[in-house]
């Protein structure tokens, strides 16, 4: 069965270096997203990415976020200055259509911790 | 950000007995609400959801009810197995297209027992 994967796991760096977050959607999956959850905390909305492009973001998704695809098969989260609370688990998810409402798939997660 | 809630942190149940989980939205615009199974160190994996047209959809052990006028939808299970021990998310859309953000509740932690 087709599935996001996401690399890698578990990530740990030092606050204030940049950490790159890796997805690899469902192939023929139109929509992609970024959510992250804080220990605890619920699953939050980050940014939403349709047709090469930024479709919808949180109050998160600060000007220290951005995503791109760089190529046809990858979507990545990057955090250029990290700081002690962006420490969560981070989901990539995919949808395969835009008309009809439908499920997202998530992939396993990548534990980021910030030290 | 209340808009999803779930009053539940946990629930427990005896194997083969029904498993009701809750949840309640406030915002009128969601119009798809969705089911999310969640084990440790694994992503959401998607239960069951509906259409806010319907008040009832059904899949095997897995039932989701919708009461718009309350803003309550539910998830019944059953029969629980010990499987079925996971944390349980409701998350809810808005808009016309799949593409919208999810909104999620807290979740609740079911704990089936044998």
């Amino acid at each position: 069965e087709p599935e996001v994967t996401q690399t890698p796991s578990h990530q740990v760096t030092q606050m204030g270096q940049e950490v790159i977050l890796r997805c690899v959607p469902i192939s023929n999956h139109l929509y992609f997203y970024w959510y992250r959850q804080i220990l605890g905390q619920k699953v939050e909305f980050l940014v939403s990415f349709y047709n090469n492009e930024i479709s919808e973001k949180s109050e998160i998704f600060d000007d220290q976020f951005s995503v791109e695809r760089p190529d046809g098969s990858n979507f990545t989260l990057k955090i250029r200055s990290t700081k002690l609370e962006d420490s969560a688990m981070y989901f990539c998810a995919s949808i395969a259509r835009g008309w009809v409402n439908t499920e997202a798939f998530f992939g396993q997660g990548t534990r980021l911790t910030v030290v | 950000d209340q808009q999803v809630k779930q009053n539940s942190p946990s629930l427990s149940v005896q194997e083969g007995r029904i498993s009701i989980l809750n949840c309640d939205y406030t915002n009128s615009m969601f119009d798809y609400f969705l089911w999310y199974k969640k084990y440790p160190a694994e992503g959401p994996t998607f239960l069951i959801s509906i259409s806010s047209i319907k008040d009832k959809n059904e899949d095997g052990r897995f039932t989701v009810f919708l009461n718009k006028s309350a803003k309550h939808l539910s998830l019944h299970i059953v029969p629980s197995q010990p499987g079925d021990s996971a944390v349980y998310f409701c998350a809810a859309s808005a808009g016309e297209t799949s593409g919208s953000r999810l909104t999620f509740g807290e979740g609740t932690q079911l704990t089936v027992n044998p």
